[in-house]
């Protein structure tokens, strides 16, 4: 079935570091591909998402390109900053219907 | 534009209780799936609902059960609680209908705990 892997946490990061958070899928057909972030305590929220081949994701500084030939969507950053501590969760939709399907989430933690 | 909001915020209840948790989907959203996530870990499906039936459903016994209203606000229901089913419940709505391919938009999540 589908599924979605992600890199194991935690993350550590010193405020403005560069972040990369590694995803992969297995998916049959042409899913969507998202990243939500969960903030302690809260539920998630839509980071950014991707729809199709190479499209780019991106928003607050944080991009991720969909790669079919790798089934990658690997997020990355530039410069962190201690507001980005968070779990993010990598995850995809399938073509049939709109469930979604997460990755285990990495925590990420910057300190100053 | 209003979010997806949940109800209530956190729950205690005991095994083989009962539980009612519910959601209001965002303006102009038909869809509304449910999830469990226990902790240290990502959401699980449990189902979807689209114009007030079922669409889906992951791996969840039947003790798990849902409703949609002509709203399309939701329930969840969980009968003979396990302590396992301890976990935050989050709701999410789309705009995608039955075979519909659209981002899902989540609540705040409900904290049940089962003791």
């Amino acid at each position: 079935g589908d599924s979605v892997t992600q890199m194991e946490g935690p993350v550590t990061l010193s405020e403005e570091a560069f972040l990369t958070i590694n995803c992969t899928y297995t998916a049959t057909g042409y899913p969507s591909l998202f990243w939500y972030v969960q903030y302690p305590g809260e539920g998630l929220q839509l980071l950014l998402k991707a729809t199709k081949a190479d499209d780019k994701g991106s928003n607050k500084g944080f991009e991720a390109t969909y790669r079919k030939e790798t089934t990658s969507f690997h997020l990355e950053k530039g410069s962190v900053q201690v507001s980005d501590s968070a779990v993010y969760f990598c995850a995809l939709s399938a073509a049939s219907y709109d469930k979604v399907i997460f990755g285990p989430g990495t925590s990420l933690s910057v300190i100053p | 534009e209003t979010g997806v909001t949940q109800s209530p915020t956190h729950l205690i209840k005991t095994r083989g209780q009962q539980v009612t948790l519910r959601c209001s989907s965002q303006s102009g959203h038909n869809t509304v799936s449910w999830y469990q996530q226990a902790l240290g870990q990502g959401p699980q499906f449990i189902f979807q609902y689209y114009r007030e039936e079922e669409n889906g459903r992951g791996n969840f016994p039947p003790r798990f059960s849902g409703l949609q209203f002509p709203n399309y606000s939701s329930e969840l229901n969980v009968n003979a609680l396990e302590l396992d089913d301890s976990a935050l419940y989050l709701c999410a709505s789309s705009a995608g209908g039955a075979l519909g391919k659209d981002t899902q938009y989540f609540g705040p999540g409900t904290r049940l705990t089962v003791l």
